[in-house]
């Protein structure tokens, strides 16, 4: 997992702005994955990518895009519309084959609504 | 969609004494099942995984069994240790078509007092 970097590390963002948060690995892996996390509520799914080019929902989209122009790189915007964006958001990567792959996450970033 | 329901969401142990983290899940087609560590402020780390086709599997003092009639598996720790404390998240992957994700437990704080 030391291959997995996001950044940057603490990201404070007024309200009705837009903001990226950057996620990159060199692991040569497929599938790539945001996160969120809230206390108490573990990992929730926001985006997830299986290959370049193609993505799909998770289960709290709402608020959030995603891109995957890039192997190496799976960057998650966070929009003025998603209401509550203050929280710990994790990416994670797997190889991409199939339903026993395990994942790895990165460091995580810290987003705050001001 | 998948289910994942973890207890307890604390746990306070003895120095030495096992621990013992339960997890149910309701999609029978889920066939695998990670556990994670997460320490305050850091990443989730895999600590140890089982596949449908295994009952049970050990890792030096952490071992996980999986009851797939039931549909719920468990994490032990056995001799612990300050340094196990941390919060722990199950998993259960699921399907949809070619796509496949991980759905988390809310996660179980465990504390090992010296």
């Amino acid at each position: 997992d030391g291959g997995i970097t996001q950044s940057p590390k603490y990201l404070f963002r007024k309200e009705g702005q837009n903001v990226t948060l950057s996620c990159e690995q060199n692991l040569n892996h497929d599938a790539m994955y945001w996160y969120r996390q809230d206390p108490g509520q573990g990992l929730r799914l926001i985006y997830y990518s299986q290959i370049v080019n193609d993505f799909q929902k998770g289960d709290i989209a709402e608020g959030y895009s995603v891109s995957r122009e890039k192997k190496e790189s799976f960057p998650l915007t966070v929009t003025s519309a998603q209401k509550n964006p203050t929280a710990f958001y994790l990416c994670a990567s797997s190889m991409g084959q199939g339903s026993t792959d395990t994942q790895y996450f990165g460091p995580g970033t810290r987003l705050t609504v001001l | 969609g998948e289910n994942v329901e973890q207890h307890p969401s604390t746990l306070s142990v003895q120095e030495g004494d096992s621990a013992v983290i339960k997890c149910t899940y309701s999609d029978s087609a889920s066939n695998y099942f990670p556990w994670y560590k997460q320490e305050l402020g850091k990443r989730p780390q895999l600590i140890i995984d089982i596949r449908s086709n295994v009952g049970e599997k050990k890792d030096q003092r952490i071992a996980v069994t999986l009851n797939k009639t039931a549909k719920h598996f468990s994490l032990h720790i056995t001799e612990t240790q300050p340094e196990d404390s941390a919060v722990y998240f199950c998993a259960a992957s699921t399907s949809g078509g070619s796509n496949y994700k991980l759905t988390f437990g809310k996660g179980t704080l465990l504390t090992v007092n010296p």
